[in-house]
């Protein structure tokens, strides 16, 4: 069964640290993108990648910063989290012309 | 103004009901998405449209290139397909998402 595999569900982090939300997916897709969830807003992009050692900023890439340094692994770090960071995160993968396959997304808390 | 709106936001239902979910567009696009979030957060893609009409099981999509509008049809409801439905529309790589409708089929 392919999937897209985010490492944590539930994430809990003070302010100020330095979070490493990781993502790995297993279908070889070349796009992986980072999203945020916020009740009120949907989904909003936060960085895509369409290839290793490629990215392009979404639409709320501040705060952020991202890592594709293999092809199924796409990092998101947050490089000083802020409780305004605090949401779900999700992480999709694509083909160059196909459907998302979204991980299952990890509820950051920062505190 | 969104540049995807999706209508209703919420409906409630009859289990047993037909159900369509509305999207409207208001930017070019290279392929409609619909995709389906159950509570707790897991998110399924549905399908992924460019032209015409698709079909899975009970769900139909369609969509209207000129109008720039889709449809997502539930026929023969059932409470499972309770759900949060959600339109994106993608373009050269980036995806723009709608706001989502929180469907609730009561049985």
């Amino acid at each position: 069964d392919v999937k897209v595999t985010q490492s944590s569900r539930y994430l809990v982090k003070r302010t100020g640290e330095k979070v490493f939300l990781e993502c790995v997916q297993d279908m070889d897709h070349e796009n992986m993108f980072w999203y945020r969830q916020d009740p009120g807003l949907g989904l909003r992009l936060i960085y895509f990648s369409y290839d290793v050692k490629m990215k392009e900023k979404g639409d709320i890439p501040e705060g952020y910063s991202v890592s594709r340094e293999k092809k199924e692994r796409f990092s998101l770090i947050l490089e000083s989290a802020s409780t305004n960071q605090t949401s779900m995160y999700l992480c999709a993968s694509s083909l160059v012309v196909g459907g998302y396959t979204f991980g299952s997304g990890t509820r950051l808390t920062v505190v | 103004k969104n540049e995807v709106e999706q209508s209703p936001q919420n409906l409630t239902a009859q289990e047993g009901e037909f159900i369509t979910i509305n999207c409207s567009y208001s930017v070019g696009i290279s392929a409609l998405h619909w995709l389906q979030q159950h509570p707790g957060g897991g998110i399924v893609s549905l399908f992924m449209l460019s032209s015409g009409k698709k079909k899975h099981g009970r769900l139909i999509a369609t969509i209207n290139i000129q109008e720039k509008h889709s449809s997502l049809h539930i026929t023969a409801s059932h409470p499972r397909d309770s759900a949060v439905y959600i339109c994106a529309v993608t373009n050269a790589g980036k995806s723009t998402f709608g706001d989502g409708t929180t469907l609730t089929v009561k049985p």
